[in-house]
């Protein structure tokens, strides 16, 4: 049972233009989540997060959308720079008054264009 | 600060043999979660250490075992290694706690060690 699902394997965007990464969850319980970015070789890299009680956070050209009805999140990147080109993975964790092990979805390979 | 380190980067074993992969957590950072991750199964959880205890574990054999010593460095071993295990293994670790009204918990992972098994 995959609980946290990035539908799309890749997604191709031109430089400049928005990135728009979609992730959708079916734990109720994740209190939080968080967009990751990976290159070859290196671990993830931290980028946003976002709380169960937010519907948006932003930091810099990253915006994170949270639609708990919907079960779904997104990531905004705007405007989309080369350096951008990754794996992003959305994760979704619960606090529970402890530190739950992350859960992740299989990850986006972003493709930014020149 | 430094970041999450790991060592060693890349491991050679062969079936039947045992591990032992170490990762040191960010300073301050008293958390420190352990991931496999695959091309098939992804990122997936292992468990995660607090102040020496094991706090959480994911759903993975007995075989994966781990321990976090009192300044937070951890260790995680495999016995027995199976084919299967062959991977990336990531730690990340995490502050956990309260500073200036906002809890801290975004894990910060480190390279990883690349576990290839023959």
């Amino acid at each position: 049972d995959q609980q946290v699902k990035q539908n799309s394997p890749s997604l191709s965007v031109q430089e400049g233009r928005i990135s728009i990464l979609n992730c959708d969850y079916t734990n109720s319980m994740f209190d939080y989540f968080l967009w990751y970015k990976k290159y070859p070789a290196e671990g993830p890299t931290f980028l946003i997060s976002i709380s169960s009680i937010k519907d948006k956070n932003e930091d810099g050209r990253f915006t994170v959308f949270l639609n708990k009805s919907a079960k779904h999140l997104s990531l905004h990147i705007v405007p989309s720079q080369p350096g951008d080109s990754a794996v992003y993975f959305c994760a979704g964790g619960g606090s529970g008054g402890g530190a739950d092990g992350l859960t992740f979805g299989k990850g986006t390979h972003l493709i930014i264009q020149p | 600060k430094a970041g999450v380190t790991q060592t060693p980067r890349y491991l050679i074993k062969t079936r039947g043999q045992q591990v032992t992969l170490s990762c040191s957590p960010i300073s301050g950072h008293r958390s420190v979660s352990w991931y496999q991750q695959t091309p098939g199964q992804g990122l997936q959880f292992l468990f995660e250490y607090f102040s020496e205890t094991q706090r959480n574990k994911g759903n993975f054999p007995g075989r994966f075992s781990g321990r976090q010593f009192s300044n937070s460095r951890s260790e995680m071993n495999v016995s027995t290694l199976e084919l299967g295990d062959s991977a990336l293994y990531l730690c990340a670790s995490s502050y956990q706690g309260l500073a200036g009204g906002r809890y801290y918990n975004e894990q910060f992972f480190g390279p990883g060690t690349r576990l290839t098994v023959l």
